[in-house]
């Protein structure tokens, strides 16, 4: 396993269009995770699903974010109508849940840096 | 909620000399994980050292190590013989067990000179 992969990596957008982001985690891993990083800032919770169930929703998760895990493996999240504020680095994380007691913690992929003209 | 607040937004250090990157926390929560993350520039954020907070002897890992005071909820990270593959920018993260969510720090953008 390779580690934790998004697709795209960069999305230029323009206002009111709709995108797709892709995440693959680590196989075995049951817990994925969604993050937000604006630049200089760090990575802020968005959602994240253990297997296919999505178990908690930040506030900053409006209703024009939408998030999916079907099959408890890769989760896509949509957002629709963009604004220019949800310009910003989308980061996915896998981990097993629980923590095995020495070596494991979250693995994040490299991200979808969206762009909104 | 948990808070976590980095206090360096920049720091800078020789090559082969020591830094260290502080970190503040704020829970009620009794079981949870610590970590320390290095983000380079446009990489990926990988994990440097973590911290069970049951345990009360302090991690290491080669030239990485760290300071955790629980009861004054602080955990810095020490970096000895500074490499320039350090310079990258550090993100203190509290992991919430219960949870099943890390709040991260604001970073430190951390410069190895030669």
């Amino acid at each position: 396993d390779t580690g934790v992969s998004q697709d795209p990596r960069h999305k230029i957008t323009k206002r009111g269009q709709n995108v797709t982001f892709r995440c693959d985690p680590i196989s075995e891993h049951n817990r994925l995770y969604w993050y937000r990083q604006t630049l200089g800032q760090g990575p802020e919770f968005l959602t994240y699903f253990q297997n296919e169930a999505q178990l908690e929703k930040s506030r900053l998760l409006s209703d024009r974010f939408s998030a999916e895990r079907p099959k408890g493996s890769f989760s896509t999240l949509e957002i629709q109508r963009t604004e220019q504020g949800d310009s910003a680095m989308y980061l996915c994380a896998s981990s097993s849940h629980p923590f095995s007691p020495s070596t494991d913690t979250q693995y994040f992929g490299p991200g979808t840096r969206l762009t909104v003209l | 909620a948990q808070t976590v607040t980095q206090s360096q937004p920049e720091m800078s250090v020789q090559e082969a000399e020591t830094v260290t990157l502080s970190c503040t926390y704020d829970t009620s929560e009794n079981n949870y994980y610590l970590f320390w993350y290095k983000q380079p520039p446009s990489r990926q954020m990988i994990l440097v050292i973590r911290q069970e907070a049951y345990k009360q002897q302090n991690a290491t890992e080669n030239r990485f190590s760290v300071n955790f005071q629980k009861a004054a909820k602080s955990f810095s990270l020490k970096i000895s013989d500074s490499q320039l593959g350090d310079t990258a920018m550090y993100f203190c993260a509290f992991y919430n067990t219960n949870a099943g969510k890390s709040t991260f720090g604001d970073g430190t953008t951390l410069t190895v000179k030669p």
